[in-house]
């Protein structure tokens, strides 16, 4: 059964980049049609969708934070990871990394997130 | 993109049945059918109960089940049990980039 495992700092300080690797256990990253997702949740909000990167180092981004939000992946460590940089008390918030799958049609769209990790909490202050 | 609007809260008693509407636009749920709901305890992380808005995953209830009707996406609680209360969130890709997709703000189910 394949589980995530986000690790990284829980303190960052205003300004400075946050970088959060996700661990893959249980099954490989380069498996199946699969991209890999982090979300965010802000104390007391909802679910927010960052970006997604594929196997290949493909990676999607969120317009609004496209500028400050890099997704990289390590095949050989079957880990992928998030940086976010220049960060503010707004980014404060848990950090989940998830499997994004999806459906074959005119092309493949992964639009689902099946394998969550148990999140990681960032703190910027 | 704009999250999907979902009312912030709804409830319901032991047995009964809740539906929580998930409104989006002719960009999002009214072009695709890509739609997905998820369940969130306290302090858990979400849990994947509804895909391409009816398709249950293994494992998840029938008491759980979806629909859409124009650009509005809808998940039905059957026979509620107590468990059920948590956060609720729906889902949609958005039609810009195949892995681009966008969230609700959420719904706080109470089973009274």
């Amino acid at each position: 059964q394949m589980q995530l495992q986000e690790s990284g700092p829980g303190l960052v300080k205003p300004s400075e980049t946050l970088s959060l690797t996700c661990t893959v256990s249980g099954g490989s990253i380069t498996s199946g049609y699969y991209y890999w997702a982090w979300i965010r949740q802000a104390p007391g909000k909802g679910l927010e969708f960052i970006g997604s990167v594929s196997q290949n180092g493909v990676t999607s981004y969120i317009a609004s934070r496209k500028n400050r939000v890099t997704l990289s992946v390590d095949r050989s460590k079957n880990q992928f990871s998030l940086s976010l940089s220049s960060v503010t008390a707004a980014d404060t918030a848990v950090y989940y990394c998830a499997r994004q799958g999806g459906v074959a049609a005119i092309y493949y769209y992964y639009y689902y997130m099946d394998v969550w990790g148990k999140g990681t909490t960032v703190t910027v202050s | 993109q704009s999250a999907l609007t979902q009312p912030r809260s709804v409830s319901g008693s032991p047995g009964q049945s809740v539906t929580i509407p998930c409104t989006g636009s002719s960009s999002d749920i009214g072009s695709y059918d890509y739609v997905s709901w998820y369940q969130q305890h306290p302090r858990e992380a979400p849990k994947l109960i509804i895909i391409e808005v009816t398709k249950r995953p293994s494992g998840v209830p029938d008491r759980f089940s979806g629909s859409k009707s124009g650009d509005t996406a809808s998940l039905t609680i059957s026979g509620l049990q107590p468990e059920d209360e948590a956060d609720y969130y729906c889902c949609s890709y958005v039609g810009s980039y195949f892995t681009d997709v966008v969230f609700g703000g959420g719904t706080t189910l109470t089973v009274l």
